[in-house]
């Protein structure tokens, strides 16, 4: 039962446009919702997280909208730039403990020059 | 500020084997968290510590175990390694007040081969 989804597993845009990923849940005890991006050999980076009270959060080139009544998250690049190309994860969790992460299985993000 | 330190970085062990990997938290940080990555599962949360405690756990068997010092170093133990084991083991940490959503921050991992 997978209960953070990220249905695409990749997407190409130009460089200089926009980039929306997105992604799923389905248990509506999450609270906190976080997006990683990640390279290959190494470990996740943290980008940018949204609580549940909030339904936007912005972080410079990088916005995430949460939409709790459809379970439903996006996160926009803007500009996308081809440093950005990389697998990005959807993550949330619950119940005021932010420890123990549910990921989606991630998109793959191609910019191209 | 140095990041979350895992070590090794790659592992060769045969099945029935057992492993221990290690993890140094970014300094301050009290909560540690493991993760397995498989192509075919993704990334799956295994346990977390806080204060030499396990705090939570995923749905993974006895075989994995983990334990944290003082310091909030953690390690982490498979034993009687099966093939399905192979997996890239990510650690994290947080600084940890429980009920405050605060970000996890990861290591590079250690990846482990079972022959």
């Amino acid at each position: 039962d997978q209960q953070v989804k990220q249905n695409s597993p990749s997407l190409s845009v130009q460089e200089g446009r926009i980039s929306i990923l997105n992604c799923d849940y389905t248990n509506s005890m999450f609270d906190y919702f976080l997006w990683y991006k990640k390279y290959p050999a190494e470990g996740p980076t943290f980008l940018i997280s949204i609580s549940s009270i909030k339904d936007k959060n912005e972080d410079g080139r990088f916005t995430v909208f949460l939409n709790k009544s459809a379970k439903h998250l996006s996160l926009h690049i803007v500009p996308s730039q081809p440093g950005d190309s990389a697998v990005y994860f959807c993550a949330a969790s619950g119940q005021g403990g932010s420890e123990k992460l549910v990921f989606g299985k991630g998109t793959k993000l191609t910019v191209n020059p | 500020k140095a990041g979350v330190t895992q070590t090794p970085r790659y592992l060769i062990k045969t099945r029935g084997q057992q492993v221990t990997l290690s993890c140094s938290p970014i300094s301050g940080h009290r909560s540690v968290s493991w993760y397995q990555q498989t192509p075919g599962q993704g990334l799956q949360f295994l346990f977390e510590y806080f204060s030499e405690t396990q705090r939570n756990k995923g749905n993974f068997p006895g075989r994995f175990s983990g334990r944290q010092f003082s310091n909030s170093r953690s390690e982490m133990n498979v034993s009687t390694l099966e093939l399905g084991d192979s997996a890239l083991y990510l650690c994290a940490s947080s600084p940890s007040g429980y009920g405050i959503n605060q970000p996890q921050h990861f290591g590079d991992g250690t990846r482990l081969s079972i022959l």
